[in-house]
């Protein structure tokens, strides 16, 4: 079951900031932020882990409640370059109902930044 | 140079008949899957292998196999294709995805299924 993501789309001017949300029904391990431009491959946003490990680009923030089974990327003073469709993939923990090798991502959130 | 590289890029292919896309990675990763991306319904999992003849399905396995015989090499095969199977592909490589390993992704290849 895909995680779903809000908002599905956001238009944003150079400078402002956005917020995008994921959230799971199952209980999870692990959430992955990947930003895709059109006609390219996803690239690696964040991985946030269950108890705190997480690793990033520095101008990326993100968060992960692990009780709300919820996560939210951070996109502050936000840059022409920051336009794509950002997904997040989650893995579920072990017995929550998934592989705990299945990443599953969500259907996407298209942002554009104008100038 | 670190790369996850897919084979064809474009494919324009008819019913039935047989194709395969290749996927090679050259991390030493242990894991790797494929991915279909279509309009609004975002990643969508076809197969993930956790290693050597280790595979297992996505959410949409249907029509689909793979195999995975070298660590480095994880093809997509589609026996007998369908137009619903027109798509754009990805394929993906990491160490392990329960780590805080980052998942590389091929340039994709889209297939279109006449």
């Amino acid at each position: 079951q895909q995680p779903v993501q809000s908002p599905q789309a956001v238009i944003l001017r150079e400078g402002e900031d956005a917020v995008i949300n994921c959230s799971s029904s199952k209980a999870l391990y692990s959430v992955h932020w990947y930003r895709q431009k059109h006609g390219e491959a996803p690239v690696f946003l964040m991985i946030l882990l269950k108890g705190g490990e997480q690793k990033g680009h520095e101008k990326i923030s993100a968060s992960f409640n692990e009780k709300k089974q919820q996560s939210s990327l951070y996109l502050t003073a936000s840059q022409l370059s920051y336009s794509g469709t950002y997904f997040c993939g989650v893995i579920p923990l072990p017995g929550s109902g998934g592989s705990n090798y299945k990443l599953t991502f969500g259907k996407g959130t298209l942002l554009t930044v104008n100038p | 140079e670190a790369q996850v590289t897919q084979n064809p890029r474009y494919l324009i292919t008819v019913t039935g008949k047989k194709l395969t896309v290749t996927c090679s990675q050259n991390m030493n990763h242990e894991y790797m899957s494929w991915y279909r991306q279509d309009p609004g319904l975002g990643l969508r999992q076809i197969y993930y292998s956790m290693n050597v003849e280790v595979t297992d399905k996505g959410d949409v396995p249907e029509g689909y196999k793979v195999s995975r015989k070298e660590k480095r090499n994880f093809p997509l095969i589609l026996e007998s294709p369908s137009p619903n199977q027109t798509s754009l592909y990805f394929c993906a490589s990491s160490l392990l995805p329960t780590r805080l390993d980052i998942q590389y992704f091929g340039a994709g290849t889209r297939l279109s299924v006449l």
